[in-house]
Formats: C-alpha cells, structure tokens, sequence
C-alpha cells in the first residue's frame, strides 16, 4: 500500500526558512518523480515545484523560483523542500505527491495528507 | 503558461443523479490531463489520469474523456461521499496548472 507522509510545517515570520519533509513507502521511491503541490486558504490547488526519480532534474513555479529548493534523499525514501525567504503569501497546506513515472511529466497518482506553512509575525 | 478553466463553478444535484464537470485548456495538451476529487479539509483524491484511465481502486461511475484542448469528468449515480470540490490539471508543460476547481454541492 503506498503511503506519503508530509511533515516540517509550522508557523514562521516573514524572511524565515523551513523545511518540509515527505516520507514515502509502498513503492519504490526512486523510480518515481514527485512534486510538491499547495492550497492557500480557501483557495484552489498550485504546483510548486517537481523532481525527478534520480533527484537530477528539477522544476519551479514562478513564484518560488530562487526561495525554494527540492531535494530527495533515495537511500531514506524522503522528499523535501527548503522554502527560504518565507512571504505571507506562501501560507497554505503543503501536498507531497507521486508521479506515476520516473523522469518527463507525468501524472499525479498519491498525495500526502498535507502539512501546513503559516507566515506571520 | 497553459490556463485551465473549469465549468461550472458550482454545481447542484441530487443522490442518484449523473452530472458533467468540463476543463478547457488555452492550448493543446493531447491527453495529459487529470482530475481530481478534494472533500473539505482533506487531500485530493486521484481520480483518472491520462484524461480517460481510471486510478487503481476509483469505481467505474467515474468517468473521462476528451483531447487537445477540451475535456470532461462525468459521474454517474451520485452517493453523499461524492459532493466535494473537483479540479482537473494538465501535465503536458511545465508549470503543471490546475482549474479553478468545481463545487459540487447536494440540491
């Protein structure tokens, strides 16, 4: 059964850091690209950024793009995210989520429960 | 970047009944198209991939289909644990983007 644990949220003044944790099982991690994807309150759904299945190629919106760095730990089967620079606008839950494949674009197939990040002095 | 925009927004309907959610995108994007179901204060559900193939374990009475640009989610028989917001996403292009998200509320 795969499972996706999301951890590392919590409350942060603005120009802080943190990072996030996803921790996943049932499948086999490295063969899979995964994304972090988040919901700001009330709000609808954004991708913030992907990496592949090897951890060598990575994606970015926009509006992370220079603050947030992906990364994946393949021995540990953990996914993380280092969100520096934090703004208010970056509060929301943070997703993890599997892609189906290991490189290219792909579906999302499992999502973590989600973790939330609030910016606030 | 390629917009998705979702129709309706809101939609009302009764247990048993079929309804039709549509997704348009700004550009072609074949069939690398997704749809998901999010009820309140919970993740998103994967529902179908590929814009017509089922996830693992999603009964039949959901359903997609469509192309390019345009493309729906039909679910039939509707039961109480299907009302909840649903939003379509394509995965053809960097950044991945998702629709505006459709409520679908119990008349």
């Amino acid at each position: 059964e795969v499972q996706i644990l999301d951890s590392g949220g919590g409350l942060v003044q603005p120009g802080g850091s943190l990072r996030l944790s996803c921790t996943a099982s049932g499948f086999t991690f490295s063969s899979c690209a995964m994304s972090w994807v988040r919901q700001a309150p009330g709000k609808g759904l954004q991708w913030v950024s992907s990496i592949s299945g090897s951890g060598v190629t990575t994606h970015y919106a926009d509006s992370v793009k220079g603050r947030f760095t992906i990364s994946r730990d393949n021995s540990k089967n953990t996914l993380y995210l280092q969100m520096n620079s934090l703004r208010a606008e970056d509060t929301a839950v943070y997703y993890c989520a599997k892609e189906l494949y290991s490189t290219g674009s792909s579906a999302l197939d499992y999502w973590g429960q989600g973790t939330l990040v609030t910016v606030s002095s | 970047d390629i917009q998705m925009t979702q129709s309706p927004s809101s939609l009302s309907a009764s247990v048993g009944d079929r309804v039709t959610i549509t997704c348009r995108a700004s550009q072609g994007i074949a069939n690398s198209l997704a749809w998901f179901r999010q009820k309140p204060g919970k993740a998103p559900k994967s529902l179908i991939y590929a814009a017509f193939s089922l996830q693992s374990g999603v009964p039949s009475k959901f359903s997609g289909s469509g192309s390019g640009m345009d493309f729906t989610l039909t679910i039939s028989s509707l039961q109480p644990e299907d009302f909840a917001t649903y939003y379509c996403q394509q995965y053809h292009t960097y950044p991945y983007t998702f629709g505006q998200g459709t409520k679908l509320e119990i008349k």
